[in-house]
C-alpha cells in the first residue's frame, strides 16, 4: 500500500469545465501539503502548497486539505487547454524535509478547446 | 528554471557500464535531491544532499551513489548501470524558505 494515492486518470475535459484532482494518504505526520504541474518532457514546478488543513485559492486553482479524512484535492476553474498537463500531488512532515516529499503517481489531464 | 541544469539531457549506455549524471545550480541552494521518476511509479527520491560532503539515501538508493564536492554541483552516479535503472532523472533544489522543491529538466536515461 502506497503511502500517497492519487487518482490515476487520465482525465479529459472541455473547455471551461471545472475539474478535480485527489489524493488520499495515510501517514497521519504529513503536515505540507503540495501540487506540482509537469508538462511533457519538463519537470514539475509548484503549483501551490497548503500548510495543515484548509483552504487555499490562487487564481483559477484552490487546494483543499481535509486533514480528518486524509484526503486533499487541488480545484481548476474554467479550465484551459494551457492547463492539459500531469498533476502531482506531494506530502511532507515538515518544511525542512520537503525536498524528500512523498510524491503521488501523477493524473494526467486533457483540456479540449 | 530556477538556476538547474542537468546535463547530459539524454543519453544510452550499455548495460554493465559507469554513468554519472550532473546537476549545476546557480542559486546557492544547500538542500539538492536526486529523483527518478517511472510510470506507475511516480517520483521517488534517490539520494539527496544537505551540504557539501553530506549525503544520504533516499528510497531507492541501491545502484547509486553520489557526491557533492561543491554547492553548485551534485553528482549521480550509476555503478554499473542495469536495464532496470532505465528511466527519466530529476534533479531538485530547495532554499531556506517554503517546502517547495524546484525542478531540473531531466535526463532521460536508456540503458540497452
Amino acid at each position: 500500500q502506497k503511502e500517497v494515492e492519487q487518482d490515476p486518470g487520465p482525465l479529459s475535459v472541455p473547455e471551461g469545465a471545472i475539474v478535480s484532482l485527489n489524493c488520499t494518504y495515510s501517514n497521519s505526520a504529513f503536515q505540507y501539503f503540495m501540487w506540482y504541474r509537469q508538462y511533457s518532457r519538463k519537470g514539475p514546478e509548484l503549483l501551490m502548497y497548503t500548510y495543515s488543513s484548509g483552504n487555499k485559492e490562487d487564481g483559477r486553482f484552490t487546494a483543499q486539505v481535509d486533514k480528518s479524512s486524509k484526503y486533499i484535492s487541488l480545484f481548476i476553474r474554467d479550465s484551459q487547454p494551457s492547463d492539459s498537463a500531469t498533476y502531482l500531488c506531494a506530502m511532507s512532515p515538515t518544511n525542512t524535509n520537503a525536498g524528500k516529499s512523498t510524491f503521488g503517481d501523477g493524473t494526467t489531464l486533457t483540456v479540449k478547446p | 528554471d530556477a538556476g538547474i541544469t542537468q546535463s547530459p539531457r539524454h543519453k544510452v549506455t550499455e548495460t554493465g557500464t559507469p554513468v554519472t549524471l550532473r546537476c549545476h545550480q546557480t542559486e546557492n541552494h544547500r538542500y539538492m535531491y536526486w529523483y527518478r521518476q517511472d510510470p506507475g511509479h511516480g517520483l521517488r527520491l534517490i539520494h539527496y544532499s544537505y551540504g557539501v560532503k553530506d549525503t544520504d539515501k533516499g528510497e531507492v538508493s541501491d545502484g547509486y551513489s553520489v557526491s557533492r564536492s561543491k554547492t553548485e554541483d551534485f553528482l549521480l552516479t550509476l555503478e554499473s548501470a542495469t536495464s532496470s535503472q532505465t528511466s527519466v532523472y530529476f534533479c531538485a533544489i530547495r532554499g531556506q524558505g517554503g517546502p517547495e522543491a524546484f525542478f531540473g529538466q531531466g535526463t532521460r536515461l536508456t540503458v540497452v
